[in-house]
């Protein structure tokens, strides 16, 4: 049973629009989210986080949105650049740092010049 | 910031051969690894979670005996893989908890094929 589900495998932007990726979990336990940024046989590079106290968290060109009623959250990518094309990844965990984090499978975007 | 160093980045082994993959804090003391596997177009599914100075825990599943893991120091973690088969080829990734805000590191990760 996959406790963090994306169910988009894959998503085509142009550059400069905006890319959002969406994310759902089904544990309620779970109170802190990460997005993660993967290339091909690299470890994942951290993007951004949320508590489950929030609701939105943004650096720079990333947001993340978080709606825990329907245990969803999205990351917003504005705007989109080529060199955000990679695999996405979606992460949660019930204390931050102290519990092994649970990853979807991954969605790949693809930023088109 | 944090840093964890991962070695081999790949490594290539034969069939019924042991090979060891080392994680490295640099920079801070992890006092928790995470050791990640990850299939082709899948997931990164959690194999074991170890704490200095005491026995991992492995995730339903994974051998224990196959997949040994020591975390003698604050620094340093270890995975070896035992009488490796072709079935164990994969992308291999520790973690490790920083305790910082968002708190976990990854390193870069081993590709293991074995022959």
């Amino acid at each position: 049973d996959q406790q963090v589900k994306q169910n988009s495998p894959s998503l085509s932007v142009q550059e400069g629009r905006i890319s959002i990726l969406n994310c759902d979990y089904t544990n309620s336990m779970f109170d802190y989210f990460l997005w993660y940024k993967k290339y091909p046989a690299e470890g994942p590079t951290f993007l951004i986080s949320i508590s489950s106290i929030k609701d939105k968290n943004e650096d720079g060109r990333f947001t993340v949105f978080l709606n825990k009623s329907a245990k969803h959250l999205s990351l917003h990518i504005v705007p989109s650049q080529p060199g955000d094309s990679a695999v996405y990844f979606c992460a949660a965990s019930v204390v931050a740092g102290n519990t092994p984090l649970v990853f979807g499978k991954g969605t790949r975007l693809s930023v088109i010049a | 910031g944090a840093v964890v160093s991962q070695h081999p980045s790949w490594v290539i082994c034969k069939s019924g051969t042991s090979v060891k993959i080392e994680c490295r804090s640099l920079d801070f003391q992890a006092t928790t690894m995470f050791w990640y596997r990850q299939f082709p177009k899948q997931s990164l599914m959690l194999m074991a979670t170890s704490n200095e100075g005491s026995k991992a825990t492995y995730e339903q599943g994974v051998e224990k005996d196959k997949f040994l893991i020591n975390h003698a120091s604050l620094t340093l973690s270890t995975l070896t893989v035992t009488s490796a088969h072709p079935e164990d080829s994969s992308f291999y990734i520790c973690s490790a908890s920083t305790g910082s805000n968002y708190g976990y590191t990854f390193g870069s990760g081993t590709r293991l094929t074995v022959v």
